[in-house]
């Protein structure tokens, strides 16, 4: 069964950092591109980033995160990270991960709240 | 960047009758492979998003053959033979055939 775990979120500060991260099971991690999605308090979704899979050299992100948030992955621990830096009050949302280029699956997602 | 629009945003429909969602883009999704990676996602109240559609008409393992997806170039449709009461939710397209990934505004559907 594919399961994704997202944990790292909290509450920050504005202009302060917080990494996100996904472990997975249940799949070969490695084969997999993985993305991350968030949803504002009571909004739509945002697709944020996505990494290739196998050596993940290939990121892309959103305009709104750009120079902002970096994806990384860990292969040998099955997880992908999101380092956000430069912290926003709209960057407040649930952030899920999920999988591949398709979004087959999602994880449940952790909440971020960046406030005074 | 692609935009994804979505109408109507607010679907009242009685049970047992139809429902459909429009999606927009302001391009077309035909990827250089041949493929038009359009998906679609219902979000039930409290949780996580769920692939119900994906390449605009595949339907996902475990999804009821009531729900069917359509369209090419920039138009797509989601389309409910017979809404049950465990459909109530938001529903979203996606297209991932440019960069960056978009997904549409949204359409709530509930039960009239």
């Amino acid at each position: 069964e594919v399961q994704l775990l997202e944990s790292g979120g909290g509450l920050v500060q504005p202009g302060g950092s917080l990494r996100l991260s996904c472990a997975a099971s249940g799949f070969t991690f490695n084969n997999y591109a993985m993305n991350w999605v968030r949803q504002a308090p009571g909004k739509g979704l945002e697709w944020v980033s996505l990494i290739s899979n196998g050596g993940g050299d290939s990121s892309y992100y959103a305009d709104s995160v750009k120079g902002r948030f970096t994806i990384s992955r860990d292969n040998s621990k099955n997880t992908v990270y999101l380092q956000m830096n430069s912290l926003r009050a709209e960057d407040t949302a649930i952030y899920y991960c999920a999988r591949q280029t398709t979004i087959d699956y999602w994880g449940q997602g952790t909440l971020v709240t960046v406030s005074s | 960047d692609i935009v994804m629009t979505q109408s109507p945003l607010s679907l009242p429909v009685t049970l047992g009758q139809p429902a459909s969602i429009s999606c927009r883009s302001s391009q077309s999704l035909v990827h250089s492979d041949g493929n038009t990676y359009v998906h679609w996602f219902q979000q039930r109240p409290g949780q996580s998003p769920r692939r119900l559609i994906y390449k605009v008409s595949n339907r996902d393992s475990g999804v009821p053959d009531r729900f069917s997806g359509s369209g090419s170039g920039t138009d797509f449709t989601l389309t409910i033979s017979r809404v049950e009461a465990e459909d109530v939710g938001v529903y979203y397209c996606m297209q991932a055939t440019h960069w960056p990934r978009a997904f549409g505004q949204g359409t709530k559907l509930e039960i009239k």
